[in-house]
């Protein structure tokens, strides 16, 4: 079955820091990714996304890799700031003609951001 | 802020009553889903709506019923509620020539059930 997980539950960085949180896939057939940053108490927010046709995309001061060959996916962002302190989700969806028109998440991670 | 309004934000019921949950955007996006969070399993899908009259349903979908009747709404309806189904709710959308994949969330509908 599908499943699209992350490494690590808790990720505790320095302020300043850069940070990278990774995440699996299995589903060969995905098509899109994005990543997602939750606050306590809200919804998750839209960070970033990627195709499979692409292998890295750059945003501010957030990049996300992706690796098909081996089904990785990573968020690096840069300077992290306590303001990043939040949950963080990656998503996956299929192309158009595979009938898998929703998101399928990962379980998330939890960045700190240490002062 | 993507348009997507969910309502009630809050709500208390008691086990085996109605409760339905709804979600109003305004940009005329296609798609619309319905999600729920719990501790220890992320997002998961409940169902979702391609179009008007057009829906189905999501690895969770037990227990739960949606109507679009139009494209600005989107219903999820707990027939009879259960203490298994207190959790957070998310609505989110997609689909239009501005947005195109991305899926924008709204602020999450928090039912409990006792």
């Amino acid at each position: 079955g599908e499943n699209v997980g992350l490494h690590l539950p808790t990720l505790s960085v320095q302020e300043g820091d850069n940070s990278i949180i990774n995440c699996a896939y299995s589903n060969s057939a995905s098509d899109y990714f994005i990543w997602y940053k939750q606050e306590s108490g809200k919804g998750p927010q839209f960070i970033i996304d990627i195709r499979s046709n692409m292998d890295k995309r750059q945003g501010q001061r957030v990049t996300v890799l992706l690796n098909k060959t081996v089904k990785h996916l990573s968020l690096q962002i840069a300077a992290t700031q306590p303001g990043d302190s939040a949950v963080y989700f990656c998503a996956e969806k299929g192309a158009p003609d595979t009938g898998r028109r929703a998101l399928t998440f990962g379980s998330g991670t939890r960045l700190q951001v240490q002062p | 802020d993507a348009g997507i309004t969910q309502s009630p934000r809050h709500k208390v019921t008691e086990t085996g009553t109605p409760v339905t949950l709804r979600c109003h955007q305004t940009e005329n996006h296609r798609y619309m889903y319905w999600y729920r969070q719990d501790p220890g399993h992320g997002l998961r899908l409940i169902h979702y709506s391609y179009g008007v009259k057009d829906t189905d349903k999501g690895e969770v979908s037990d227990g739960y019923s949606v109507s679009r009747s139009k494209t600005e709404d989107f219903l999820l309806t707990l027939e009879s509620a259960t203490s298994s189904q207190t959790s957070v709710y998310f609505c989110a959308i997609s689909g239009t020539a501005a947005s195109g994949n991305t899926i924008y969330f709204g602020e999450g509908s928090w039912l409990t059930v006792v």
